[in-house]
């Protein structure tokens, strides 16, 4: 069974400039997931989708970031313009439905610096 | 706020010694807890998880933990560590019963184990 993939793994941009981030979750997988981990830090949420519904997204910094998961599969996060700050790696995660009796599935990340 | 604690940074051991980490979390009400472990280069993944019923949870690789509610705890023990466990090591917290599946995670341990 495939796992969460995430594209790109790596990305280096200049600040000011767009990024997005792709994250195709587990089949069947109803939740998803978008994590932020800092350097030294665990990982934070920034917005949690039930099927095409962001129905969390309290925590996304909305001047700057932006998501979408137009058919409830994949999904989009974008930042746009990049700051300094935003140099991180950002967490796609899955789940069957959004109780946490679900374990999320985590993909690898996509490692962010913006110089 | 819900926030998880997790004392030690780093931790150094050699082969066979006997592991301890430590995890504290702030919430008074129901809470399901979650260590992950994330070996290097790879991805996020589940070790063990906590709901209800025995406080002694058995996860994989020889991992348990034990949820002392009146400590707020949620230690991950294992009584004989090997080279592969070095890995990251987190610990998480779902606040209110489960039913929103938001997880808090702890800043980290990271484990080294001396051949």
């Amino acid at each position: 069974e495939a796992g969460v993939v995430q594209s790109p793994r790596y990305k280096i941009i200049e600040k000011k400039q767009p990024v997005a981030f792709w994250c195709n979750p587990i089949s069947g997988h109803n939740t998803l997931y978008w994590y932020l981990q800092n350097l030294g830090q665990g990982p934070e949420l920034l917005i949690r989708y039930e099927n095409e519904e962001a129905v969390d997204d309290s925590q996304l910094p909305k001047d700057r970031f932006s998501a979408e998961r137009l058919k409830g599969v994949d999904s989009t996060l974008k930042i746009q313009p990049a700051e300094l700050g935003d140099s991180a790696v950002y967490l796609c995660a899955s789940s069957l439905t959004s109780g946490s009796i679900n374990e999320q599935f985590f993909g690898p990340g996509t490692r962010l610096t913006v110089l | 706020a819900q926030s998880v604690s997790q004392h030690n940074h780093h931790v150094i051991l050699s082969e066979a010694a006997s592991l301890e980490l430590g995890c504290n979390y702030s919430y008074g009400g129901t809470v399901n807890l979650f260590w992950y472990v994330q070996y290097p280069g790879q991805h996020l993944q589940l070790l063990l998880k906590y709901f209800s019923g025995d406080p002694l949870v058995k996860g994989i690789k020889g991992f348990e933990a034990e949820f002392i509610k009146s400590k707020f705890s949620f230690n991950l023990r294992k009584p004989s560590v090997q080279w592969s466990d070095t890995a990251e090591y987190f610990c998480a917290v779902n606040a209110g019963g489960g039913s929103q599946g938001n997880l808090i995670f702890g800043k980290g341990t990271k484990l080294s184990v001396k051949p």
